[in-house]
């Protein structure tokens, strides 16, 4: 168990949808990450957030958006969903105060859109 | 542009054989270098990772990695392999800018034959 929660652990949804992930990072971790992988693209670097600021944006499109709120958990909000968006959607969190650390990785949200 | 590659999409090795799956990364610098271990229907599970130092880096599970600058590698090997590591595999590296994200390679599929 990493103590990176994600739900759901399962979305199935409609194009044309909105739909929200969330994440809770573990305990004192002030970055949160959010990846995305799908069988044609691989694992690709969506989003970071650290102590509720954006830090970097990856290949996100304009209709995901995401942000970290003060208790520290993030959410990631995707819109008018096509089918493509179809994937497995990783929360990773790290602790960057007490110097380099890895990042842990949350068990995902499969997300179908049907 | 920063990359990191895996070559083989899938292995097969007989339970017992000894395993070495190919990571490669390009980079201006050395960066740090992660694998993670993926189950079926799972998160990412670190495997192991190098920051500096000592270039065989042990890890768990019975794995272990050799950094190697001048081939720009970072291969995962283990003695033995067991039929409960048949799982996916990602090599990773961080790009050492200020948001510390991971660009991850494609991934190798290993498959255990009894």
């Amino acid at each position: 168990d990493s103590g990176v929660t994600q739900t759901p652990k399962h979305l199935i949804t409609a194009t044309g949808q909105r739909v929200t992930l969330r994440c809770s990072p573990r305990s004192g971790d002030l970055s949160v990450y959010w990846y995305q992988q799908s069988l044609d693209q691989g694992l690709q670097f969506l989003i970071q957030y650290y102590n509720g600021e954006e830090r970097a944006k990856g290949n996100i499109l304009e209709r995901f958006s995401a942000q970290q709120f003060p208790d520290l958990h993030s959410e990631l909000n995707l819109s008018s969903l096509e089918l493509g968006d179809s994937a497995l959607y990783f929360c990773a969190s790290t602790d960057r105060e007490n110097g380099y650390n890895e990042q842990f990785f949350g068990p995902g949200t499969r997300l179908t859109v049907l | 542009a920063q990359s990191v590659t895996q070559p083989d999409i899938h292995i097969t090795v007989s339970e017992g054989a000894s395993l070495e799956l190919r990571c490669n990364y390009s980079y201006g610098a050395t960066p740090y270098l992660f694998w993670y271990v993926q189950s079926p229907g799972q998160g990412l599970q670190l495997l192991l990772k190098y920051f500096s130092g000592d270039t065989l880096v042990q890890g768990i599970k019975g794995f272990e990695a050799e950094f190697k600058r001048s081939q720009s590698s970072f291969n995962l090997r283990k003695p033995s392999v067991h039929w409960s590591d048949a799982a996916e595999y990602f090599c990773a590296a961080d790009v050492m800018d200020s948001s510390y994200k991971l660009i991850f390679g494609s991934g190798t599929r290993l498959l255990v034959r009894p």
